[in-house]
C-alpha cells in the first residue's frame, strides 16, 4: 500500500520561502508511470493543483505559481520536495501531496491521482 | 480550463438517488476525476476517466460524460456519503478543480 507524508514548518513569515517535503513509502517514486504532485487548499475552500514531477526529472508548474515555484526529486530518499519563494498570506493553506498515475487510452493520455497524503496547514504570517 | 459544478450544496436523504454536475469551459476528452473529501481529510478519488470507478470505492457510484458535460451519481446514498465532491480535469495543463459540491444530510 502506497503511503504519503508531508513535513514542514507549519509557519512562514511573509516575503520568506516555503518548503515542504513528501516522503512516499510503499513504492519507489522512480517508477515508471508516476508523476509526484502538490496540490493546495486554503482554509474554507476549493482545490488548487501546485505542479507535479515526473518520475524522470521533468516538471510541470502551475502557471500562476511559476517563477516561485521548484518541485525537486530526492529518489536516494524517496522524496519530492516543494519550495515556494516570496510567499504572502495568499499561500495559507492545506498542502497535499499525490501521486499521479499516468494511462493512455485511444483519444491520447492523462493522469489521475490515486493516493494522497493527509496534508499539512502552512500558515504565513508574521 | 475553468470547471462548474452544480449544484454547488444540496441537501438529500439516505437512499436517495443525487447527481452532480460539471460543465468544462472547453471540451476536455473524457479526461475528468472525481473525488469526495469529508472534513479534515485528503479528497478520495471515486471516478477516473470519466466513468471509471477506481478500485475499491463502491458501485453506488457511476460517472459519465464527454466533451464539456459530466456527471457524478450516487445511486442510493449512504450515511458515509455526505461529504464535499470535487471534479478535475486532466486533459491540459494547468489541471483544474470545479468549486465542489456540498451534499449534507436533509
Amino acid at each position: 500500500q502506497v503511503q504519503l507524508q508531508e513535513s514542514g514548518p507549519g509557519l512562514v513569515k511573509p516575503s520568506q520561502t516555503l518548503s515542504l517535503t513528501c516522503t512516499v513509502s510503499g513504492g519507489s517514486i522512480s517508477s515508471f508511470d508516476y508523476y509526484w504532485s502538490w496540490i493546495r487548499q486554503p482554509p474554507g475552500k476549493g482545490l488548487e493543483w501546485i505542479g507535479y514531477i515526473y518520475s524522470r526529472g521533468s516538471t510541470y508548474y502551475n502557471p500562476s505559481l511559476e517563477g516561485r515555484l521548484t518541485i525537486s526529486l530526492a529518489t536516494s530518499k524517496n522524496q519530492f520536495s516543494l519550495k515556494l519563494t516570496s510567499v504572502t498570506a495568499a499561500d495559507t493553506a492545506v498542502y497535499y501531496c499525490a501521486r499521479a498515475q499516468f494511462y493512455s487510452d485511444a483519444n491520447g493520455s492523462s493522469n489521475y491521482f490515486d493516493y494522497w497524503g493527509q496534508g499539512t496547514l502552512v500558515t504565513v504570517s508574521s | 480550463i475553468q470547471l462548474t459544478q452544480s449544484p454547488s450544496s444540496l441537501s438529500a436523504s439516505v437512499g436517495d438517488r443525487v447527481t452532480i454536475t460539471c460543465r468544462a469551459s472547453q471540451g476536455i476528452r473524457s479526461y475528468l476525476a472525481w473525488y469526495q473529501q469529508k472534513p479534515g481529510k485528503a479528497p478520495r478519488l471515486l471516478i477516473y476517466a470519466a466513468s471509471t470507478l477506481q478500485s475499491g470505492v463502491p458501485s453506488r457510484f457511476s460517472g459519465s460524460g464527454s466533451g464539456t458535460d459530466f456527471t457524478l451519481t450516487v445511486s442510493s446514498l449512504q450515511p458515509e456519503d455526505f461529504a464535499t465532491y470535487y471534479c478535475q480535469q486532466l486533459d491540459s495543463y494547468p489541471f483544474t478543480f470545479g468549486q465542489g459540491t456540498k451534499l449534507e444530510i436533509q
